[in-house]
């Protein structure tokens, strides 16, 4: 079975661009989460989305926001970017089946964004 | 709102021998479950173990058990027979029954010296 798939994985923008990050789930994951992670703040999470519905979100300005697709694949977006939102971009998928929350994150390699 | 610390950043172990992360956390929560993830360079997340708070059996995979410790809210991983695989970042992290959210530590960097 194939992992989490995260495109691209290296990605260069300057300030005031936008940027779309793209994740595939494993097949048959219904739940798609989006963390950053950086040097000074660690990881720290950004949204999660089942069936199409965002169902959390953590302490991001507007600028960051996100969408799933009814195959669960999910894009993350942001807007004006700013030198600070240089960082590791994580997606992590489960099945969000059963009762939520039990079910393991499975991780993809993250894109790597960069900020000039 | 839940933390948790690390108090290690970085560690070392000889390879073959046994080394122990730390990891405390807090919360108010009843229900809720534990993770050790670790990052090798090629950063993706690997999940390497996890405990649910309402078992009291430490869970154990292979070589990789932890110590914990509900009432101290406290959830050490336990690497016995150190491998020059096992060098990475290791990271803890909570997460709340009915959420899939994740809260990680900063992380302890373990590196395995041959």
């Amino acid at each position: 079975k194939a992992g989490v798939t995260q495109t691209p994985r290296y990605l260069i923008k300057t300030r005031g661009q936008q940027v779309t990050l793209s994740c595939s789930p494993i097949s048959g994951h219904r739940s798609v989460s989006w963390y950053q992670q950086t040097p000074g703040q660690g990881l720290q999470f950004l949204f999660e989305y089942f069936s199409e519905t965002q169902r959390n979100k953590g302490n991001f300005p507007g600028r960051f926001s996100g969408r799933q697709f009814s195959n669960s694949r999910s894009e993350m977006n942001v807007s004006t970017l700013e030198l600070g939102d240089s960082a590791l971009y994580l997606c992590a998928s489960s099945s969000g089946t059963g009762t939520r929350g039990t079910q393991p994150q499975h991780f993809g390699d993250g894109t790597r964004l960069s900020i000039l | 709102a839940q933390t948790v610390t690390q108090s290690q950043p970085e560690m070392s172990v000889q390879e073959a021998e046994t080394v122990t992360l730390s990891c405390t956390y807090d919360t108010s929560e009843n229900n809720y479950y534990l993770f050790w993830y670790k990052q090798p360079p090629s950063r993706q997340m690997i999940l390497v173990i996890r405990q649910e708070a309402y078992k009291q059996q430490n869970a154990t995979e292979n070589r990789f058990s932890v110590n914990f410790q509900k009432a101290a809210k406290s959830f050490s991983l336990k690497i016995s027979d150190s491998q020059l695989g096992d060098t990475a970042m290791y990271f803890c992290a909570f997460r709340k029954g009915g959420s899939e959210k994740l809260v990680f530590g900063k992380g302890t960097k373990l590196t395995v010296n041959p």
